[in-house]
């Protein structure tokens, strides 16, 4: 079974702190995403990366960053949390997409939910 | 303007029902459109559809995609209580990104 972990499930910082938050897949899947879901919003893309050391910015990208220094690793970085940051984040990864093929689905962590006080 | 749109937001039914939840979509490189079943952890795979007008069927559970109109739905027949879940449905369009929906919660009484 692909088994994408989230090293923490509840996270509670205060405004302005770093947070670090850790994602590792075992199914050496090259694409890694980070999204994160809010009610009435849904999953929105923050960051996503193609392989090691690429990084692609989503749709809300403004206030992280990312780091891929391992394919099994992507990691998400909010450098100076802010209250508005208060969400659940969701780690997933898969195989790309190759033409003539059917890519597999997403495969996702069991979330981080971050509060900032 | 959202790409993928859900109906309804919510639905209570009671158990041995039949529920049919609705997601119409429009991207322009379409590639496939998934579902998934969220409780209160990681959304889990339901279905993947790339092909017009071909179901797919998991048990209870039932999907197809219609791409001339631009959705898909997900059939439950004989619901249970370990239905009751949010239901997202994902479009992935050319170049890796997925479009959600905001969900359609269920919610199935005994």
């Amino acid at each position: 079974d692909v088994k994408v972990t989230q090293s923490s499930r509840y996270l509670v910082k205060r405004t302005g702190e770093k947070v670090f938050l850790e994602c590792v897949q075992d199914m050496d899947h090259e694409n890694m995403f980070w999204y994160r879901q809010d009610p009435g919003l849904g999953l929105r893309l923050i960051y996503f990366s193609y392989d090691v050391k690429m990084k692609e910015k989503g749709d809300i990208p403004e206030g992280y960053s990312v780091s891929r220094e391992k394919k099994e690793r992507f990691s998400l970085i909010l450098e100076s949390a802010s209250t508005n940051q208060t969400s659940m984040y969701l780690c997933a990864s898969r195989k790309p997409w190759r033409v003539g093929t059917h890519t597999g689905e997403l495969f996702f962590g069991e979330g981080s939910r971050l509060t900032v006080l | 303007e959202d790409k993928v749109v859900q109906s309804p937001l919510s639905l209570v039914v009671h158990e041995g029902d039949t529920v049919t939840l609705n997601c119409s979509y429009e991207v322009t490189n379409f590639r496939s459109l998934l579902w998934y079943k969220q409780e209160k952890k990681a959304p889990t795979f339901l279905f993947m559809l790339t092909s017009s007008g071909i179901e797919k069927k998991s048990g209870r559970l039932s999907s197809i995609l219609d791409k001339k109109e631009l959705s898909s739905i997900l059939n439950i027949t004989a619901t249970q209580t370990g239905d009751s879940a949010i239901y997202l449905c994902a479009v992935e369009e050319g170049g890796n990104q997925f479009y959600f929906g905001t969900g359609t919660s269920l919610t199935v009484i005994p």
